[in-house]
């Protein structure tokens, strides 16, 4: 019963260049959350979506990031022309429900870290 | 303002002992949902315990347990007989009230580490 698969796990890119994480859910879940964790922090909420449908992006950059959740296929979040401060963590979390209440709880992957030289 | 405020940097305990980890929010929101999460050096988030702002009993998980206090704002988590394995980066999360399509739009503190000695 594989959990919330992400890969690469680490990845790292020169300024300029485009990173691309990808996040296989738990099997049986459909809703598929992206994170952020800067060094020193906690984590922070990016991008909520569905199969095919980004449903909360709030916490997404305005510029350069963008995510994606197929019919067939992980969940991709893609950052073109990286630049040093997006050097983090970024975690993939999947759940079974819609959440919003209740004890829904997000089941996180181990992380992908992103290094820009 | 911070939502989830950590103030601890760190904490040491011996093994076997208890250990409580503070966690101060701050909403206007009536409904919400408190988490922790435990994140070893390994990388990964592993949940632990959830409270409801609603719920009537302190919430418990085998050794841990969430002192929720709802008139400070306050949801320390307790962990009884630490283990060496314990030893981590704890996080303290809030969701607020109802979000944009159902969504898990947590606030994270900015965590504590925990040491449990030998």
């Amino acid at each position: 019963n594989a959990g919330v698969m992400q890969n690469p796990r680490h990845l790292v890119r020169r300024r300029g260049q485009e990173a691309r994480l990808r996040c296989s859910p738990m099997k049986g879940h459909s809703h598929v959350y992206w994170y952020r964790q800067l060094p020193e922090e906690g984590l922070k909420f990016m991008v909520y979506l569905q199969k095919e449908n980004i449903i909360d992006e709030s916490g997404m950059p305005k510029e350069r990031f963008s995510a994606e959740f197929p019919k067939e296929g992980p969940s991709i979040l893609r950052i073109q022309q990286v630049v040093r401060g997006d050097s983090a963590a970024y975690f993939c979390a999947s759940s079974p429900l819609q959440g919003g209440s209740g004890a829904n709880v997000l089941t996180f992957g181990a992380g992908s870290r992103l290094t820009v030289l | 303002a911070q939502k989830i405020t950590q103030t601890q940097p760190g904490m040491f305990v011996q093994e076997k002992e208890a250990v409580t980890l503070d966690c101060t929010y701050d909403t206007s929101d009536p409904s919400y949902g408190l988490f922790w999460y435990k994140q070893p050096s390994s990388g990964e988030m592993i949940f632990l315990i959830y409270q409801g702002s609603y719920d009537q009993q302190n919430a418990t998980e085998g050794r841990y347990s969430l002192n929720f206090q709802k008139a400070r704002k306050s949801a320390n988590l307790v962990i009884s007989a630490s283990q060496l394995g314990d030893s981590a980066m704890y996080f303290c999360a809030m969701r607020e009230g109802k979000t944009q399509g159902g969504s898990e739009k947590l606030v994270f503190g900015k965590g504590m580490k925990l040491t449990v000695n030998p």
